[in-house]
């Protein structure tokens, strides 16, 4: 157990539909970095928070959000879903230095 | 722009032997490097990383070179293990401070053959 909690392990949707995606980190840990893994491919960048505010953000299409609570767990939201959205999400966090990811939400959009 | 890259899908090694990654990026700024192992059904693990005023790392039976005018990095894994199997990525940031985001190459997958 990573200390990096992610929720559901696994989804399976219709295309057009909507999911939410939970992280919650590491106990102290404030940033929270969200990370897609499609088939074949590396770790992409999402989007990055910090101690409740967006601090970066990366390849993130416009039907994708998230955010980061007070209590610094986060949420991916995704939206208008497509097939080829299919795919790995990474939740890591990370205090000092050193992410710590979360074992994944695997979605599949059918 | 894949700023990290990884050309090598696939590594094939027989137990005991040597396992080599390598990873290239292009990004000048970049200034810290890490490697990072996943096991299926898991998040991928730290492994080993590397600051850019070194240009080698050792951790037991891992160790991790930089050549910065190349813009390499590898990973040595002496002696193999079955258990190394698995896929291996390259990251790569600018600082290693807090809040500094990983770029990650695209992983090579390594088997190590009994």
């Amino acid at each position: 157990d990573s200390g990096v909690t992610q929720t559901p392990k696994h989804l399976i949707t219709a295309t057009g539909q909507r999911v939410t995606l939970r992280c919650s980190p590491r106990s102290g840990d404030l940033s929270v970095y969200w990370y897609q893994q499609s088939l074949d491919q590396g770790l992409q960048f999402l989007i990055q928070y910090y101690n409740g505010e967006e601090r970066a953000k990366g390849n993130i299409l416009e039907r994708f959000s998230a955010q980061q609570f007070p209590d610094l767990h986060s949420e991916l939201n995704l939206s208008s879903l497509e097939l080829g959205d299919s795919a790995l999400y990474f939740c890591a966090s990370s205090v000092n230095y050193g992410y710590t990811f979360g074992s994944g939400t695997r979605l599949t959009v059918v | 722009d894949q700023q990290v890259k990884q050309n090598s899908p696939s590594l094939s090694v027989q137990e005991g032997r040597i396992s080599i990654l390598n990873c290239d990026y292009t990004n000048s700024m970049f200034d810290y490097f890490l490697w990072y192992k996943k096991y299926p059904a898991e998040g991928p693990t730290f492994l080993i990383s590397i600051s850019s005023i070194k240009d080698k790392n050792e951790d037991g039976r891992f160790t991790v070179f930089l050549n910065k005018s190349a813009k390499h990095l590898s990973l040595h894994i002496v002696p193999s293990q079955p258990g190394d199997s698995a896929v291996y990525f390259c990251a790569a940031s600018e600082g290693e401070t807090s809040g500094s985001r990983l770029t990650f190459g695209e992983g090579t997958q390594l088997t190590v053959n009994p």
